[in-house]
């Protein structure tokens, strides 16, 4: 199992661009989030989804969407890139879906984002 | 604010000497996990404590839960430069949105 991978890896975008980090798990996970870090503030959730067709927001959701149409591709997208939205950003999923929450997260690797 | 906070910022300590760092957190939670980060790659899952749980242990892990506190620690026994990495508190609220809160996290250098 290759687990949760991210791609790309880095990335740099000038402002007003729009992209989309790639997603994807391989281990059936019902649950599936997108967090950013940022230095000194740790992890912030962004969006998550507990089973295809169903998503939700986290706490710092504004300017990004989220679709879940299969249980293993969990894209975020950029729609405008602002600077405020360089960061690290992780994806991350568990194996069970409404109590996710009693299960570990598998995180990817993340992909760096720099928007100028 | 975040949900969780750890303590210290940063830690530097000998190869086996033993590692204390802490986590409070403000409102009532299903569970506490603890996370390792080490540099340039994702978060990896060390150990979940639920809330009716006072102590657990993994391996060279020992995580003690004071609900009454709201506040968690993580040991690691016998520390080696290996284990330099930060390190994350997470917690899932009783109320409110189904997702886990991250803390700041502690920076642990481990000198060989």
């Amino acid at each position: 199992n290759a687990g949760v991978t991210q791609t790309p890896k880095f990335q740099v975008l000038k402002t007003g661009q729009s992209m989309t980090l790639q997603c994807a798990q391989d281990m059936n996970h019902e649950y599936m989030s997108w967090y950013r870090q940022d230095p000194g503030m740790g992890l912030r959730l962004i969006h998550y989804s507990v089973g295809a067709g169903i998503t939700d927001q986290g706490e710092v959701p504004n300017g990004y969407n989220v679709s879940r149409s299969t249980t293993e591709d969990f894209p975020l997208r950029l729609l405008s890139a602002a600077p405020s939205q360089t960061s690290v950003y992780f994806c991350a999923s568990s194996s069970t879906g409404a109590q996710h929450y009693n299960s570990p997260l598998h995180f990817g690797n993340g992909t760096r984002l720099t928007v100028t | 604010s975040q949900q969780g906070e750890e303590d210290p910022q940063a830690l530097s300590i000998q190869e086996g000497e033993n590692a204390t760092m802490n986590c409070s957190y403000k409102t009532s939670i299903n569970n506490l996990q603890w996370y390792r980060q080490n540099s340039g790659r994702g978060l990896v899952h060390l150990i979940l404590i639920r809330s009716n749980e006072r102590e657990k242990h993994s391996g060279r892990l020992r995580v003690t839960l004071d609900t009454s506190k709201k506040s968690s620690s993580l040991l690691i026994t016998a520390s080696r430069a290996a284990d330099t990495a930060s390190y994350f508190c997470a917690t899932h609220v009783v109320t409110g949105r189904r997702a886990l809160t991250f803390g700041s996290g502690t920076r642990l250098q481990v000198q060989p």
